[in-house]
């Protein structure tokens, strides 16, 4: 895997429900996993970063996992709720060995809830 | 204050004008950054300052100019730019450069480039 890739690209999720989605990353040259949260009209915010390989954070109902030797990163929503519709972004930090190191985006998981 | 101000928030330019981005922070934050989004691209690093010392992304194209005048603002300024720069603009900072910190964006700077 060359860049972050996340799947699904959106999705339609029922309130109450819980759901997951996914980020790929390069295994190799790795230091740490960023996921933001961007709600329409303001500013992406942050809910985790993750350097280590195993890594769990939570944060109220959204917890993220992190598996560094294959590269991928989960992020779970329990109970979800309407104020939780947003695109979840993941970035990679990587370094490039000379000019502008940092993060590396993925497209985002748009997620809507449905009530 | 967790915030970063951008202005404007919007901006529709020719391609012969000259124009500024403004970015402020007052988080003591050592690391500035400015991201360009395109319509269902992810956000694109642009540029880094660190300590108001600049890293390049060399695929930037010299009509984007940063400019760092304090560890609070960082500008981006534009010149004979093309439609297809027409993007969002974000700047984000964080307490230095470390992958191991969190960046906190501003809410962006639509451009349009006629």
């Amino acid at each position: 895997i060359l860049n972050v890739e996340q799947s699904p690209q959106s999705l339609h999720v029922q309130e109450g429900d819980s759901t997951n989605f996914t980020c790929s990353f390069p295994s190799s040259n790795f230091y740490a996993l960023h996921w933001y949260r961007w709600e329409t009209a303001k500013s992406p915010e942050a809910l985790f970063v993750m350097t280590l390989n195993g890594d769990e954070k939570k944060k109220g109902r959204i917890s993220a996992t992190l598996n560094t030797k294959e590269g991928y990163s989960y992020l779970y929503i329990k109970g979800s709720q309407p104020e939780d519709s947003a695109t979840y972004l993941c970035a990679s930090f990587m370094y490039s060995g000379g000019g502008a190191d940092g993060l590396t985006f993925g497209k985002g998981t748009h997620l809507i809830i449905q009530p | 204050d967790t915030e970063v101000t951008q202005t404007p928030k919007h901006l529709v330019m020719g391609m012969t004008n000259k124009k500024s981005l403004k970015c402020e922070q007052h988080m003591g934050h050592r690391a500035m950054y400015w991201y360009k989004q395109k319509a269902k691209k992810p956000p694109e690093l642009m540029f880094v300052y660190s300590y108001e010392k600049l890293s390049i992304n060399e695929s930037v194209p010299s009509r984007f100019s940063p400019e760092c005048p304090n560890s609070s603002l960082l500008n981006l300024h534009l010149h004979a730019l093309q439609p297809e720069d027409s993007a969002l603009y974000l700047c984000a900072s964080s307490q230095d450069q470390s992958s191991l910190y969190e960046q906190y964006f501003g809410p962006g700077t639509r451009l349009t480039v006629t």
